[in-house]
């Protein structure tokens, strides 16, 4: 079945750890995109890639990198510079910039 | 960036009963979409709406964009346990940006 897979679903950071979150997709879609969401608040944007081996930064892109060096694949590495990184991270991906996303099921990643 | 405004922040409704909620973009919308969440999932597509004075159906809920492509309404009549959740509307430019989502409770 197509579809987009995050993992893991549960991640825990330890003090000045950086941690990458994986999501893979076999949609064939072009553009993919990284989430931030809040308890009780809506989703912010971190990055977004178009096509492969390009990305831009969303509105919270500081503290987090992305690499796409593959369609499927669109990692996203919390780094140590991130100070209040506990949130649920969500990966969508479509198949051209106005098309409907598709999303993940999360990973909630939680400060030791 | 396009800002997304939706409301109620929270809505709690007696099972059977009618509700709305409503998005509002400080840009025109060239494309508006409706996704569901359940708490701690990830969101579902609902419905897509392009063209001003467009409103579209799927089983009891109904999504409309006003002719002036500035603000969407979701509406759900005779509510049940299964339409609770959190609501998305989410806008296209050169990205997709999201509304802060609405959270439905419904009573049995």
């Amino acid at each position: 079945d197509g579809g987009i897979t995050q993992s893991p679903k549960y991640l825990f950071r330890k003090e000045g750890q950086n941690v990458t979150l994986s999501c893979e997709q076999n949609l064939n879609h072009d553009a993919m995109y990284w989430y931030r969401q809040d308890p009780g608040q809506g989703l912010r944007l971190i990055y977004y890639s178009q096509i492969v081996n390009d990305f831009q930064k969303g509105d919270i892109a500081e503290g987090y990198s992305v690499s796409r060096e593959k369609k499927e694949s669109f990692p996203l590495t919390v780094t140590s510079a991130q100070k209040n990184p506990t949130a649920f991270y969500l990966c969508a991906s479509s198949r051209g910039t106005y098309e409907k996303l598709f999303f993940g099921s999360g990973t909630q990643l939680s400060v030791l | 960036s396009q800002e997304l405004e939706q409301s109620p922040q929270s809505l709690i409704v007696q099972e059977g009963k009618n509700l709305t909620i409503n998005c509002t973009s400080s840009k025109t919308l060239y494309g508006l979409y409706w996704y569901k969440q359940k708490y701690g999932e990830g969101l579902i597509f609902l419905m897509m709406l392009q063209k001003g004075g467009e409103e579209k159906s799927h089983e009891k809920i109904t999504a409309k964009l006003d002719e002036k492509k500035q603000q969407s309404s979701l509406h759900i009549t005779a509510s049940q346990p299964s339409h609770a959740g959190i609501y998305l509307c989410g806008a296209v430019n050169n990205d997709m940006r999201f509304g802060a989502g609405t959270r439905l409770t419904v009573k049995p």
